[in-house]
């Protein structure tokens, strides 16, 4: 069964520092790109961040770039997303998604985790 | 960033009618590259249609994709109580960006 488990999410205070990780299982991970989606409860999709199969290519949304770090380690089948200089607008669950292309990105998730809840707040 | 507005925000009908739902960009979506989504209460998101009309694996085919350019829509025939659910639209010819999502609820 392919599986995505997140975990490291907790309660962080504004302008603090979090490390999510996300654990794959049941195909091939270092075929696929990995992504990052956010929810606030009750609310839409933010897609936050993406990287490449090799790790060699990172994307990064506007309202996270140059503050969230996305990494991976092929041989743990592990992904992580290192937060930095956190917000309140951060508070959110935090997906770790498959990438829909074998080899390449399509930008589009096929596979999700069950999320991993940052809040954020003093 | 290519905004996606989702019609109407909430959607009653019951099961086995049809349900027709509605995506729109406000500029144009390069290769059909838009995706649907089906969320429950409490699960994450399931892709539903990639490239804007292909079914993912396991998708029953009363649910079908289609539209251009600008407009998509998600159509689900022959409505079941599983469907009920909130459905988010999502391009990705630039950036990934979702729709806010239509909720699907039971009449």
């Amino acid at each position: 069964e392919v599986q995505l488990v997140e975990s490291g999410g907790i309660v962080a205070q504004p302008g603090g520092s979090l490390r999510l990780s996300c654990v794959a299982s049941g195909f091939v991970f270092d075929d696929y790109a990995i992504h990052w989606v956010r929810q606030v409860p009750g609310k839409g999709l933010e897609w936050v961040s993406l990287i490449s199969w090799d790790g060699v290519t990172t994307h990064y949304a506007d309202s996270v770039k140059g503050r969230f770090i996305i990494s991976r380690d092929n041989s743990k089948n592990s992904l992580y997303l290192e937060m930095n200089n956190l917000r309140a607008e951060d508070t959110a669950l935090y997906y770790c998604a498959k990438d829909g292309k074998w080899a390449a990105t399509s930008f589009y998730m096929d596979v999700w985790g069950r999320g991993t809840t940052v809040i954020v707040s003093s | 960033d290519t905004m996606l507005t989702q019609s109407p925000g909430t959607l009653s009908l019951s099961p086995g009618e049809r349900a027709t739902l509605s995506c729109r960009a406000s500029q144009s979506v390069r290769s059909s590259s838009l995706a649907w989504y089906q969320q429950k209460p409490g699960q994450a998101p399931r892709l539903l249609i990639f490239d804007a009309s292909r079914r993912a694996t396991g998708v029953p085919d009363r649910f079908s994709g289609g539209g251009s350019e600008t407009d998509f829509t998600l159509t689900i025939n022959r409505l079941e109580p599983e469907d009920f659910a909130v459905y988010y639209c999502q391009q990705y010819d630039t950036f990934p960006t979702f729709g806010q999502g239509t909720k699907l609820e039971i009449k």
